[in-house]
């Protein structure tokens, strides 16, 4: 069965650098969406993506964050300048987006530890 | 804006048995869907469940099945037979149906035990 995948599965950087995360959708879908879980809490949207722009993004999708789907496979989430509270757990999801009870595969996550 | 509310952090049950995790939502629209979401400690999210909104027969799927209530705003999970590897955080999550925001709400999810 096709799969979200996500890349790295942890990622430790330092506040104020630059970090990129992964994801490789499942193939044939056609929305892209980012969602964060800051630890011990809920999992929140970030940002959807369609058709080669941002479809819809939270309060949380600031000038710091981007996302680019830079080939026909990855779609990538990047942090411009990371702070403290960027430490989360990040999820990626894709969905069909043909069908009307649209369900989001999510991706096993990538735990990002800002020090 | 909707909201999704988790009463239960925490539940156990015994294997074997049923439990049934609660989730009330918020929402003026009419036309929307449902889902109930497990997370493993692998921490990989994985669709339990779903109900359409116009529908008002409950979705099953084989041990799980919920009640969905709409005029109450309600939509619980109950777990039959419970077994070992039922043990995870369980989400309630919130979505129009298409044609509006495609955003997830999620609840603050409920840990389920499953005890031997």
């Amino acid at each position: 069965e096709p799969e979200v995948t996500q890349t790295p599965s942890h990622q430790v950087t330092q506040m104020g650098q630059e970090v990129i995360l992964r994801c490789v959708p499942i193939s044939n879908h056609l929305y892209f969406y980012w969602y964060r879980q800051i630890l011990g809490q809920k999992v929140e949207f970030l940002v959807s993506f369609y058709n080669n722009e941002i479809s819809e993004k939270s309060e949380i999708f600031d000038d710091q964050f981007s996302v680019e789907r830079p080939d026909g496979s990855n779609f990538t989430l990047k942090i411009r300048s990371t702070k403290l509270e960027d430490s989360a757990m990040y999820f990626c999801a894709s969905s069909d987006g043909r069908e009307r009870t649209d369900t989001q595969y999510f991706g096993p996550g990538t735990r990002l530890t800002v020090l | 804006a909707q909201t999704v509310t988790q009463s239960q952090p925490e539940m156990s049950v015994q294997e074997a048995e049923t439990v049934t995790l609660s989730c009330t939502y918020d929402t003026s629209e009419s036309d929307y869907y449902l889902f109930w979401y497990k997370q493993p400690p692998s921490r990989q999210m994985i669709l339990v469940i779903r109900q359409e909104a116009y529908k008002q027969q409950n979705a099953t799927e084989n041990r799980f099945s919920v009640n969905f209530q709409k005029a109450a705003k309600s939509f619980s999970l109950k777990i039959s037979d419970s077994q070992l590897g039922d043990a995870a955080m369980y989400f309630c999550a919130y979505r129009l149906a298409q044609g509006g925001s495609e955003k997830l709400v999620f609840g603050k999810g409920t840990k389920l035990t499953v005890n031997p």
